[in-house]
C-alpha cells in the first residue's frame, strides 16, 4: 500500500464550485505539504503544516485553504474553483526528526476546472 | 531571478552515453539539496540527497559547488529507463525548511 495517498486522483469541476482534495499518510511524518504543478512552472508550494496546530501559507495560497484534521491527514480546499486552478496537485510529507528533510510525494490529483 | 533554475532541456542522450546537467540556486544560505526524478504525470520521487563532499549512487553522481551556487547530476551509462524529468530542490533552513524546486530538466535516452 502507498505511504501517501490522495483522493480523488482525477476531478473535473465547474467554475464556482467548492472542491476538497484529501491527503493521507501512513509514514508517521509530522510535516505535510500541498503543491501544484503546472507545465513550465515546476512545483509551487500552496500550504504547509509542521504539525496539527501549525499551518502556514506557501507562495501561492490565494484561493486555497487547508485543514490538518490529524497528523496523518491534510486536506486542500478550493472555495470557489476557477479555470486557472486547473493543475496537477501533489501532497507531500517529511519527518522533522530526519535532519535532511527529504519530502515524499503522493500520486497526485489531476484537477480540471471548466 | 528564480530561486532555483534548471535548463528545461530536453537533453537527448544516446543509450550508454553520459549526461550531466546543473541546477543553480540564488540563496547563499541554502543548506540542503536534493535531486528528484519525475516520470510523466507521476509524482516526484527522491533520487538522491546531495552532500557537500559529493556522492554517488550507482550510475548517478551528484556534486555541490557552493562557491558558484549550483548542484549537478551526472548519469553514466544511460539506460532507456533513465528518461524522465529531473527536479532539483533546495532547502533554506532559515526560511522554514521549505523545499524550493527548480522547473526540471527533461532527459530523453534514445536507442
Amino acid at each position: 500500500d502507498a505511504d501517501v495517498t490522495q483522493t480523488p486522483r482525477n476531478r473535473i469541476t465547474k467554475t464556482g464550485k467548492r472542491i476538497m482534495l484529501e491527503c493521507s499518510q501512513t509514514k508517521g511524518h509530522d510535516r505535510m505539504y500541498w503543491y501544484r504543478q503546472d507545465p513550465g512552472l515546476g512545483l509551487r508550494l500552496i500550504y504547509y503544516s509542521f504539525d496539527v496546530k501549525d499551518i502556514n501559507k506557501g507562495e501561492i495560497s490565494d484561493g486555497y485553504s487547508v485543514s490538518r484534521q490529524a497528523q496523518a491527514k491534510f486536506s486542500l480546499s478550493l472555495e470557489s474553483a476557477i479555470p486557472n486552478q486547473t493543475a496537477l496537485y501533489f501532497c507531500a510529507t517529511s519527518d522533522s526528526r530526519q535532519g535532511a528533510f527529504e519530502q515524499y510525494f503522493g500520486p497526485g490529483t489531476r484537477l480540471t476546472v471548466t | 531571478r528564480k530561486e532555483v533554475e534548471q535548463d528545461p532541456g530536453p537533453f537527448n542522450v544516446p543509450e550508454g552515453a553520459t549526461v550531466a546537467f546543473n541546477c543553480t540556486y540564488s540563496n547563499s544560505a541554502s543548506q540542503s539539496f536534493f535531486w528528484y526524478r519525475q516520470d510523466c504525470r507521476k509524482e516526484p520521487k527522491l533520487l538522491m540527497s546531495v552532500y557537500s563532499s559529493g556522492n554517488e549512487d550507482g550510475r548517478f553522481t551528484a556534486q555541490l559547488n557552493r562557491a558558484s551556487q549550483y548542484i549537478s547530476l551526472l548519469i553514466r551509462d544511460s539506460k532507456l529507463s533513465d528518461s524522465a524529468t529531473y527536479l532539483c530542490a533546495v532547502i533554506v533552513k532559515a526560511a522554514g525548511n521549505k523545499l524550493t524546486f527548480g522547473g526540471g530538466t527533461r532527459v530523453l535516452v534514445k536507442p
